[in-house]
């Protein structure tokens, strides 16, 4: 199993208040994501990275963003959590882009009310 | 844009026996992968098998294989010998060889799969 925790694994918070999600690899990959996972829609993606420092925008990008300090950080934050953002979010990790298969960590369950 | 869509919201199979899970997608790509992940209800997504678009040869990986019909944009999952652990939700997924551009995987809406004793 490609070595991907995501912390913490279960969060409740309120409506407004900021909340920051951890990715955290092990295996040196490149290329780290984020997706939402809604009953209904499948995995979307949030934000993705192809390097340090190197960000971009997925398909629902909207309230959310990233930063990548370190090769095997990748954070996801919501600025002001909205109950439209009570989700699972998935990391997902690969060692190259456009080619390369990704590999899931846990997920988080966030709860926002 | 790309789609990518499984029509079977639901399905159930007696444990031993065969089952296929359909998937579609849309795209003007012509080099592109494909691939079924697998959630049982730990929810961790776990992949089953991956296919190259270039590749004429259907992949297998023991009791899961493919049939990828490229010109028909169809892509469905076979498992034989369907066993409990096989219960589970299963995604169709898409991500084009775009070169600098997006390395985006593209999910479908998943199909719950149930393996009866």
């Amino acid at each position: 199993d490609a070595g991907i925790t995501q912390s913490p694994r279960h969060k409740v918070t309120e409506t407004g208040t900021p909340v920051t999600l951890r990715c955290h690899q092990t295996e040196n990959h490149r290329y780290m994501y984020w997706y939402r996972q809604d009953p209904g829609h499948g995995l979307r993606l949030i934000h993705y990275s192809y390097g340090v420092k190197d960000t971009d925008k997925g398909e629902v990008s909207d309230g959310y963003s990233v930063s990548r300090s370190k090769t095997e950080d990748f954070l996801l934050t919501l600025e002001s959590a909205t109950s439209s953002q009570t989700s699972v979010y998935f990391c997902a990790i690969s060692a190259s882009g456009n080619t390369d298969t990704q590999y899931f960590g846990p997920g988080t369950r966030l709860t926002v009310l | 844009a790309q789609t990518v869509t499984q029509s079977q919201p639901e399905m159930s199979v007696q444990e031993a026996e065969t089952v296929t899970l359909s998937c579609t997608y849309d795209t003007s790509e012509s080099n592109y992968y494909l691939f079924w992940y697998k959630q049982p209800p730990s929810r961790q997504m776990i992949l089953v098998i991956r296919q190259e678009a270039y590749k004429q040869q259907n992949a297998t990986e023991n009791r899961f294989s493919v049939n990828f019909q490229k010109a028909a944009k169809s892509f469905s999952l076979k498992i034989s010998d369907s066993q409990l652990g096989d219960t589970a939700m299963y995604f169709c997924a898409f991500m084009t060889d775009s070169g600098a551009g997006s390395y985006q995987l593209t999910f479908g809406k998943g199909t719950k799969l149930s393996v009866i004793p």
